[in-house]
């Protein structure tokens, strides 16, 4: 199988700080699709963002900056200046078939 | 509108009840999903539907049903469930089930067997 792997089990902040999700992927496809989702404790899966294999240009959005660097098949998520609402289980993801999702990191900001 | 919207939020259960968990997306996608998520773990693909056809079914025992009545709804049947079974249910769509294609969640039925 294709694996996800996020290292980070859990993750605690304090407010404001800047923190660094992991994400190292599998993949034997040439084209595959890279995924960030957030999941708050109300349970529903919020996407925050995708990546094709070919675009390996950094983003940012907001407070939110993604790093994808195919050389390392790595995908990292970074939240500058957390804050308390941030707080919740981050999953990565890829996709050449089906979505297969690396086993999450819980993120908790603390005020 | 770009929600998901499963009903029930929280659902109990015996072993021997028969009782279906119904997803509604008013978005046009036509392609539908069924995950399974127990607590501290990542959600498992269970079924695909693609244009109310049931396409993937990743070797689900049959006392889950899927159903896909439209292209609006979803129903997953239960029937002789197991204390196992317990978990978050999410629904999925997304525009056609192609491999770029983001998914758009519902909130889930959190489900527990007696």
């Amino acid at each position: 199988a294709q694996k996800v792997t996020q290292a980070q089990t859990e993750i605690s902040v304090v407010e404001k700080e800047d923190v660094t999700l992991d994400c190292v992927y599998e993949t034997r496809d040439t084209t595959y699709y890279l995924f960030w989702y957030k999941q708050p404790p109300s349970g529903e899966l919020v996407f925050l963002i995708r990546r094709n294999s070919f675009d390996e240009q950094n983003e940012i959005s907001g407070r939110y900056s993604w790093n994808f660097q195919k050389s390392t098949s790595s995908f990292n998520f970074t939240i500058t200046a957390s804050q308390v609402v941030d707080s919740a289980v981050y999953f990565c993801a890829r996709r050449g078939g089906q979505l297969t999702f690396g086993s999450g990191t819980q993120l908790t900001v603390l005020p | 509108d770009t929600e998901v919207t499963q009903t029930p939020k929280h659902l109990v259960m015996g072993m021997t009840n028969k009782k279906s968990l119904k997803c509604e997306q008013h978005m046009g996608h036509r392609a539908m999903y069924w995950y399974k998520q127990k607590a501290k773990k990542p959600p498992e693909l269970m079924f695909v539907y693609s244009y109310e056809k049931l396409s993937i079914n990743e070797s689900v025992p049959s006392r889950f049903s899927p159903e896909c009545p439209n292209s609006s709804l979803l129903n997953l049947h239960l029937h002789a469930l197991q204390p196992e079974d317990s978990a978050l249910y999410l629904c999925a769509s997304s525009q056609a089930g192609g491999t770029n294609e983001k998914l758009f969640f519902g909130s889930g039925t959190q489900l527990s067997v007696l």
